[in-house]
Protein backbone atom coordinates (compact mmCIF):
# COMPACT_ATOMS: atom_id res chain seq x y z
CA UNK A 1 0.00 0.00 0.00
CA UNK A 2 1.63 3.52 -0.78
CA UNK A 3 2.30 5.97 2.25
CA UNK A 4 0.06 8.53 0.77
CA UNK A 5 -2.64 7.71 -1.85
CA UNK A 6 -4.61 10.35 -4.11
CA UNK A 7 -6.88 9.73 -6.51
CA UNK A 8 -4.82 11.21 -9.79
CA UNK A 9 -8.27 12.76 -11.74
CA UNK A 10 -8.04 14.67 -13.91
CA UNK A 11 -11.21 16.36 -12.22
CA UNK A 12 -12.68 18.38 -15.22
CA UNK A 13 -14.75 21.39 -13.67
CA UNK A 14 -16.61 24.39 -14.85
CA UNK A 15 -15.80 27.98 -13.59
CA UNK A 16 -17.71 28.42 -9.94
CA UNK A 17 -17.98 24.68 -9.33
CA UNK A 18 -16.87 23.40 -5.67
CA UNK A 19 -14.38 20.26 -5.89
CA UNK A 20 -13.16 17.94 -3.21
CA UNK A 21 -9.71 16.31 -3.27
CA UNK A 22 -9.40 13.62 -1.37
CA UNK A 23 -6.51 11.36 -0.01
CA UNK A 24 -5.47 8.72 2.66
CA UNK A 25 -2.36 8.17 4.26
CA UNK A 26 -1.06 4.75 6.22
CA UNK A 27 1.30 5.88 8.94
CA UNK A 28 -1.11 6.77 12.05
CA UNK A 29 1.99 8.33 13.78
CA UNK A 30 1.91 11.44 11.11
CA UNK A 31 1.66 14.69 12.93
CA UNK A 32 2.18 17.20 9.77
CA UNK A 33 0.18 17.71 6.35
CA UNK A 34 -0.14 19.73 4.14
CA UNK A 35 -1.65 20.78 0.37
CA UNK A 36 0.67 21.41 -2.34
CA UNK A 37 -0.36 23.05 -5.67
CA UNK A 38 1.96 21.89 -8.67
CA UNK A 39 1.26 23.87 -11.65
CA UNK A 40 2.90 21.92 -15.04
CA UNK A 41 6.59 22.23 -15.75
CA UNK A 42 6.68 23.84 -12.38
CA UNK A 43 7.77 22.82 -8.49
CA UNK A 44 5.78 22.14 -5.96
CA UNK A 45 4.55 25.26 -4.10
CA UNK A 46 2.79 25.00 -0.64
CA UNK A 47 -1.04 26.01 -0.42
CA UNK A 48 -1.77 25.64 2.78
CA UNK A 49 -1.43 23.36 6.29
CA UNK A 50 -3.92 20.99 7.59
CA UNK A 51 -4.62 21.56 11.37
CA UNK A 52 -6.79 19.10 13.61
CA UNK A 53 -9.36 20.91 13.60
CA UNK A 54 -9.96 22.08 9.56
CA UNK A 55 -8.55 25.01 8.41
CA UNK A 56 -9.70 27.85 5.81
CA UNK A 57 -8.21 30.04 3.71
CA UNK A 58 -10.25 32.27 1.29
CA UNK A 59 -11.91 29.73 -0.70
CA UNK A 60 -9.62 26.59 0.33
CA UNK A 61 -11.09 24.84 3.15
CA UNK A 62 -8.24 21.57 4.29
CA UNK A 63 -9.88 19.02 6.75
CA UNK A 64 -8.27 16.12 8.52
CA UNK A 65 -9.50 12.81 10.14
CA UNK A 66 -6.82 11.04 11.84
CA UNK A 67 -9.00 7.95 13.11
CA UNK A 68 -9.71 7.70 9.61
CA UNK A 69 -6.22 8.59 8.39
CA UNK A 70 -8.04 10.90 5.51
CA UNK A 71 -7.21 14.73 4.54
CA UNK A 72 -9.76 16.68 2.03
CA UNK A 73 -9.00 19.82 0.48
CA UNK A 74 -12.08 21.84 -1.05
CA UNK A 75 -12.11 24.62 -3.34
CA UNK A 76 -15.15 26.62 -3.67
CA UNK A 77 -16.08 29.29 -6.46
CA UNK A 78 -13.06 27.67 -9.08
CA UNK A 79 -10.92 30.21 -11.37
CA UNK A 80 -9.50 28.68 -14.14
CA UNK A 81 -6.61 29.63 -12.43
CA UNK A 82 -6.70 26.80 -10.04
CA UNK A 83 -5.94 24.56 -12.77
CA UNK A 84 -2.64 22.28 -11.26
CA UNK A 85 -1.98 19.56 -9.61
CA UNK A 86 -2.84 19.57 -5.83
CA UNK A 87 -0.38 16.94 -3.89
CA UNK A 88 -1.65 15.74 -0.77
CA UNK A 89 1.65 15.45 1.79
CA UNK A 90 2.13 14.39 5.04
CA UNK A 91 5.06 13.66 7.74
CA UNK A 92 7.43 11.02 8.47
CA UNK A 93 9.40 10.73 11.43
CA UNK A 94 10.55 7.20 11.41
CA UNK A 95 13.99 6.79 11.35
CA UNK A 96 14.55 9.50 13.58
CA UNK A 97 14.67 12.16 10.68
CA UNK A 98 11.60 13.80 9.99
CA UNK A 99 10.80 14.13 6.22
CA UNK A 100 7.94 14.83 3.59
CA UNK A 101 5.82 11.88 2.08
CA UNK A 102 4.41 12.98 -1.02
CA UNK A 103 0.91 11.81 -2.73
CA UNK A 104 0.69 11.91 -6.61
CA UNK A 105 -1.44 13.93 -6.97
CA UNK A 106 -4.32 14.45 -8.29
CA UNK A 107 -5.19 17.17 -10.90
CA UNK A 108 -7.59 19.89 -11.37
CA UNK A 109 -8.61 21.28 -14.68
CA UNK A 110 -11.13 24.37 -14.47
CA UNK A 111 -12.79 25.15 -17.72
CA UNK A 112 -14.80 28.38 -18.76
CA UNK B 1 10.87 34.56 0.71
CA UNK B 2 13.27 31.77 1.05
CA UNK B 3 15.03 31.12 -2.04
CA UNK B 4 16.24 27.56 -3.27
CA UNK B 5 18.37 28.14 -6.10
CA UNK B 6 19.06 24.95 -9.07
CA UNK B 7 21.88 25.78 -10.78
CA UNK B 8 20.43 24.82 -14.15
CA UNK B 9 16.96 24.61 -15.60
CA UNK B 10 17.65 22.05 -18.57
CA UNK B 11 20.20 19.65 -19.04
CA UNK B 12 21.04 17.19 -21.56
CA UNK B 13 24.02 14.54 -20.92
CA UNK B 14 24.99 11.35 -22.84
CA UNK B 15 24.65 8.00 -20.88
CA UNK B 16 27.68 7.42 -18.92
CA UNK B 17 28.91 10.65 -18.04
CA UNK B 18 29.19 11.98 -14.35
CA UNK B 19 26.75 14.40 -14.11
CA UNK B 20 26.77 17.23 -10.78
CA UNK B 21 23.31 18.95 -10.24
CA UNK B 22 23.88 21.92 -7.46
CA UNK B 23 21.24 23.76 -5.14
CA UNK B 24 21.61 26.40 -2.71
CA UNK B 25 19.43 27.90 -0.37
CA UNK B 26 19.85 31.32 1.39
CA UNK B 27 17.85 31.02 4.71
CA UNK B 28 19.97 28.77 6.91
CA UNK B 29 17.77 25.99 6.57
CA UNK B 30 19.34 23.37 8.33
CA UNK B 31 17.59 20.44 6.06
CA UNK B 32 17.78 20.23 2.14
CA UNK B 33 16.40 17.49 -0.01
CA UNK B 34 16.86 15.95 -3.44
CA UNK B 35 13.56 14.15 -5.41
CA UNK B 36 12.98 13.28 -8.59
CA UNK B 37 9.56 13.35 -9.87
CA UNK B 38 8.27 11.13 -13.20
CA UNK B 39 4.89 11.00 -14.28
CA UNK B 40 2.42 8.70 -12.23
CA UNK B 41 5.30 8.14 -9.76
CA UNK B 42 5.01 11.74 -7.82
CA UNK B 43 8.02 13.19 -6.34
CA UNK B 44 10.82 10.49 -4.95
CA UNK B 45 13.21 10.77 -2.15
CA UNK B 46 16.87 10.47 -3.25
CA UNK B 47 18.67 11.68 -0.41
CA UNK B 48 18.42 14.49 2.12
CA UNK B 49 20.92 16.01 4.50
CA UNK B 50 20.46 17.41 8.41
CA UNK B 51 23.40 19.10 8.85
CA UNK B 52 26.85 19.89 6.98
CA UNK B 53 28.54 16.50 5.54
CA UNK B 54 25.71 14.42 6.75
CA UNK B 55 23.85 12.74 4.70
CA UNK B 56 20.72 9.99 4.75
CA UNK B 57 19.35 8.03 2.04
CA UNK B 58 16.24 7.87 0.43
CA UNK B 59 13.70 5.51 -1.25
CA UNK B 60 15.52 5.65 -4.07
CA UNK B 61 19.28 6.54 -3.59
CA UNK B 62 21.14 3.97 -6.19
CA UNK B 63 22.61 5.09 -8.73
CA UNK B 64 23.50 8.87 -7.03
CA UNK B 65 25.17 10.60 -4.24
CA UNK B 66 25.35 13.46 -2.80
CA UNK B 67 27.73 16.18 -0.91
CA UNK B 68 26.85 18.61 1.64
CA UNK B 69 30.15 20.47 2.27
CA UNK B 70 28.50 23.94 3.16
CA UNK B 71 25.43 24.22 5.18
CA UNK B 72 23.85 26.16 2.08
CA UNK B 73 24.58 24.19 -0.72
CA UNK B 74 23.67 20.47 -1.43
CA UNK B 75 24.79 18.37 -4.23
CA UNK B 76 23.52 15.80 -6.28
CA UNK B 77 26.18 13.14 -8.16
CA UNK B 78 25.00 11.24 -10.97
CA UNK B 79 28.16 8.86 -10.75
CA UNK B 80 27.35 7.05 -14.39
CA UNK B 81 24.33 8.54 -16.08
CA UNK B 82 21.75 6.49 -17.61
CA UNK B 83 18.83 6.48 -19.75
CA UNK B 84 16.58 5.91 -16.76
CA UNK B 85 17.93 8.72 -14.77
CA UNK B 86 15.84 10.93 -17.47
CA UNK B 87 13.66 12.92 -14.72
CA UNK B 88 12.71 15.97 -13.20
CA UNK B 89 15.04 16.48 -10.21
CA UNK B 90 14.08 19.25 -7.50
CA UNK B 91 16.02 20.53 -4.85
CA UNK B 92 13.99 21.50 -1.50
CA UNK B 93 15.23 22.86 2.07
CA UNK B 94 12.96 23.26 5.85
CA UNK B 95 14.22 24.26 9.00
CA UNK B 96 15.03 21.89 11.35
CA UNK B 97 11.74 20.72 12.15
CA UNK B 98 9.84 20.60 9.22
CA UNK B 99 6.97 20.99 10.51
CA UNK B 100 6.22 24.18 8.31
CA UNK B 101 6.80 22.45 4.82
CA UNK B 102 9.58 22.69 2.32
CA UNK B 103 10.94 25.25 -0.09
CA UNK B 104 11.54 23.85 -3.39
CA UNK B 105 13.90 25.25 -6.11
CA UNK B 106 12.60 25.14 -10.03
CA UNK B 107 13.82 22.11 -10.88
CA UNK B 108 16.27 20.24 -13.23
CA UNK B 109 14.90 18.73 -16.24
CA UNK B 110 17.90 16.21 -17.37
CA UNK B 111 17.64 14.06 -20.23
CA UNK B 112 20.35 11.65 -20.95
CA UNK B 113 20.94 10.09 -24.31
Amino acid sequence: RKEVEQDPGPFNVPEGATVAFNCTYSNSASQSFFWYRQDCRKEPKLLMSVYSSGNEDGRFTAQLNRASQYISLLIRDSKLSDSATYLCVVNDDSGGYNKLIFGAGTRLAVHP
Amino acid sequence: DVKVTQSSRYLVKRTGEKVFLECVQDMDHENMFWYRQDPGLGLRLIYFSYDVKMKEKGDIPEGYSVSREKKERFSLILESASTNQTSMYLCASSPWTGYYGYTFGSGTRLTVV
